[in-house]
């Protein structure tokens, strides 16, 4: 079945630091890729996804890149801020069945100053 | 300003109790929606309402009815609570679709 394997935290940086968190998925067909903020207090935002093999999503300084050879979706940033700390989750979604979304168990991001 | 707030965050009820879990949502989407996530975080619809009119509806217990008063509230309602009913529910909202959807933070149910 489809399932999302993601970095376990928590991790802990200091500001302008350099940020990776891995994710690897299984899947039978050809998902979608996403990952998703939650800032403290706050509900799941979209940050950023890739629709297939190679694509590149950015958003907000944040990057991942969809790897059909490693099955991969890692979130980098080159330089995080305070304003970062919050739980990182990976997250895919089939093509069809487009209805459900697999989760990561979530990776909580700590940036101190 | 929350986009997706859902009230309580924590239920702990007994089994046999009927409970109601509220969802809001301030984004002026037309479509919201009912997940349930697993011990294994898997997050799997239950319903999906555009319009205040039910347009998904998996399969999902006859003790789990969604009401929608209007299009900026999705609330359910469960009763008869199971041990098994236990897991995080999440309430979320798209203009797009699914995948583009805005969630809330989530509420925890347990079933003692």
């Amino acid at each position: 079945g489809d399932s999302v394997t993601q970095m376990e935290g928590p991790v802990t940086l200091s500001e302008e630091a350099f940020l990776t968190i891995n994710c690897t998925y299984t899947a039978t067909g050809y998902p979608s890729l996403f990952w998703y903020v939650q800032y403290p207090g706050e509900g799941l935002q979209l940050l950023l996804k890739a629709t297939k093999a190679d694509d590149k999503g950015s958003n907000k300084g944040f990057e991942a890149t969809y790897r059909k050879e490693t099955t991969s979706f890692h979130l980098e940033k080159g330089s995080v801020q305070v304003s970062d700390s919050a739980v990182y989750f990976c997250a895919l979604s089939e093509k069809t069945g487009a209805n459900n979304l697999f989760f990561g168990t979530g990776t909580r991001l700590t940036v101190i100053p | 300003d929350t986009a997706v707030s859902q009230t309580p965050k924590y239920l702990v009820t007994q089994m046999g109790n009927d409970k109601s879990i509220k969802c809001e949502q301030n984004l002026g989407h037309d479509t919201m929606y009912w997940y349930k996530q697993d011990s294994k975080k898997f997050l799997k619809i239950m319903f999906s309402y555009n319009n205040k009119e039910l347009i998904i509806n998996e399969t999902v217990p006859n003790r789990f009815s969604p009401k929608s008063p209007d299009k900026a509230h999705l609330n359910l309602h469960i009763n008869s609570l199971e041990l098994g009913d236990s897991a995080v529910y999440f309430c979320a909202s798209s203009q797009e679709g699914p995948r583009l959807a805005f969630f809330g933070q989530g509420t925890r149910l347990t079933v003692v």
